[in-house]
């Protein structure tokens, strides 16, 4: 079945820190990948999206590239800011229909 | 637009009571999902609605689990004889569809937390 397998956290960052989250996954045929954030007392929101190999998706400063030959899905920021911390959800979708498969979550700590 | 709305918020009940969620999808959205949010299992896929079809009940944890989507919209989670292990923060979902193929692109709402004592 499918799987993903998400970045253990918590992390903690300084701001304007370099940020990576590591996501791999286990799938057949030609999921969609996601990133989802969940903020404080919020509920969880679309980050960024791929639906197909090579593709990055990209918001807020956040990106993320469709690895299929390393089945990953990585998200990266240049640098973080204090309104970035949350919890992260990498998540699969659409091999079959839309149900999504999601990692663990990562949670983030920016410190100023 | 309006989001995903769900309701209650917060809802705390006595071991062996049944609980009624509901989740409000945006409107036009044919796909409906529900979710289970949990310290221990993380996020976890509970049922699938997709427009006139038949639900995709595969993530039910138990028998006690139900749910209905009435016209095509709302949508109501149902818990019978809840557990202690069912205290979770559950989540509805919708989106498009077109076509019969769902873009994937799901819209949370902002969950609904039990709490059984």
């Amino acid at each position: 079945g499918n799987s993903v397998t998400q970045m253990e956290g918590p992390v903690t960052l300084s701001e304007e820190a370099f940020l990576t989250i590591n996501c791999t996954y286990t799938a057949t045929g030609y999921p969609s990948l996601f990133w989802y954030v969940q903020y404080p007392g919020e509920g969880l929101q679309l980050l960024l999206k791929a639906t197909k190999a090579d593709d990055k998706g990209s918001n807020k400063g956040f990106e993320a590239t469709y690895r299929k030959e390393t089945t990953s899905f990585h998200l990266e920021k240049g640098s973080v800011q204090v309104s970035d911390s949350a919890v992260y959800f990498c998540a699969l979708g659409g091999t079959s229909y839309g149900k999504l498969t999601f990692g663990q979550g990562t949670i983030l700590t920016v410190h100023p | 637009g309006a989001g995903v709305s769900q309701s209650p918020s917060n809802k705390v009940t006595e071991k062996g009571k049944d609980v009624e969620l509901r989740c409000d999808p945006i409107s036009g959205h044919t796909a409906l999902y529900w979710y289970r949010q949990s310290l221990g299992q993380g996020l976890e896929f509970l049922i699938y609605f997709q427009g006139n079809s038949a639900p995709d009940k595969s993530g039910l944890p138990s028998d006690r689990f139900s749910a209905e989507r009435t016209g095509g919209s709302v949508s109501t989670l149902t818990i019978q004889r809840t557990q202690q292990e069912d205290s979770a923060v559950y989540l509805c979902a919708s989106s498009h569809s077109s076509a019969g193929r769902v873009t994937y692109e799901q819209y949370f709402g902002p969950g609904t937390r039990l709490t059984v004592t």
